[in-house]
């Protein structure tokens, strides 16, 4: 079975630049989920989604990033502008509704901002 | 949610047990313990879940005392290929504001 599958794995891009991430969640996971992983800190959650629905979207910096799941399945994170500060691990994790503290996490896409 | 307080970091050497334990004194009657494991480089990945006593899988075993307030994760015979940031969590199956917190970055030496 196929894991989380994140794109692009590493980019880099200079401040004020748009970037965007995509994530292909494990199939048949209903919730998906993006973290924002700073060095030496455990992950932070941005936002979740209940199938194409944003349920908890508390945690993202909204003047900045946007996200979304068309069809419920695909994701895409968009930060635009990029700032220094956004340097981070942007990862993309998928669940059952049933199990939610087993998350299923992609490999990541690390975003340098210059 | 539970806070759970864990040691920063342990170093071992190739062949020994570690064992990792976690604090939760104010765990609820619904929460249940997980561990993840992450690699440098990767995300996180589950490693095991426990509710009380013990649980054994292939990569640990978990160790949870009858008033749940801690637990312990053992890696037997650890190899370096074990080095890596351990994290444990506390909460209700249907909990998804699970935090990750710092973790404990395990270190093995040869």
């Amino acid at each position: 079975e196929a894991g989380v599958v994140q794109s692009p794995r590493y980019k880099i891009i200079e401040k004020k630049q748009p970037v965007a991430f995509w994530c292909n969640p494990i199939s048949g996971h209903n919730t998906l989920y993006w973290y924002r992983q700073n060095l030496g800190q455990g992950p932070e959650l941005l936002i979740r989604y209940e199938n194409e629905e944003a349920v908890d979207d508390s945690q993202l910096p909204k003047d900045r990033f946007s996200a979304e799941r068309l069809k419920g399945v695909d994701s895409t994170l968009k930060i635009q502008p990029a700032e220094l500060g956004d340097s981070a691990v942007y990862l993309c994790a998928s669940s059952t509704r049933q199990n939610r503290n087993t998350i299923y996490f992609g490999e990541g896409s690390w975003l340098t901002v210059v | 949610l539970a806070k759970t307080t864990q040691p920063i970091s342990m170093d071992s050497y190739e062949g020994q047990e570690v064992n990792i334990t976690c604090s939760h004194n104010n765990i609820a009657t619904n929460d249940y313990i997980t561990w993840y494991q992450q690699f440098p480089s990767q995300g996180p990945r589950f490693i095991i879940q426990g509710y009380k006593t013990k649980v054994t899988n292939e990569v640990a075993s978990l160790f949870i005392p009858a008033d749940r307030k801690s637990s312990t994760l053992s890696l037997p015979r650890v190899s370096l290929s074990d080095t890596a940031v351990y994290y444990c969590l506390v909460g209700e199956q249907n909990d998804y504001k699970l935090s990750f917190g710092a973790g404990t970055t395990v270190t093995v030496r040869a």
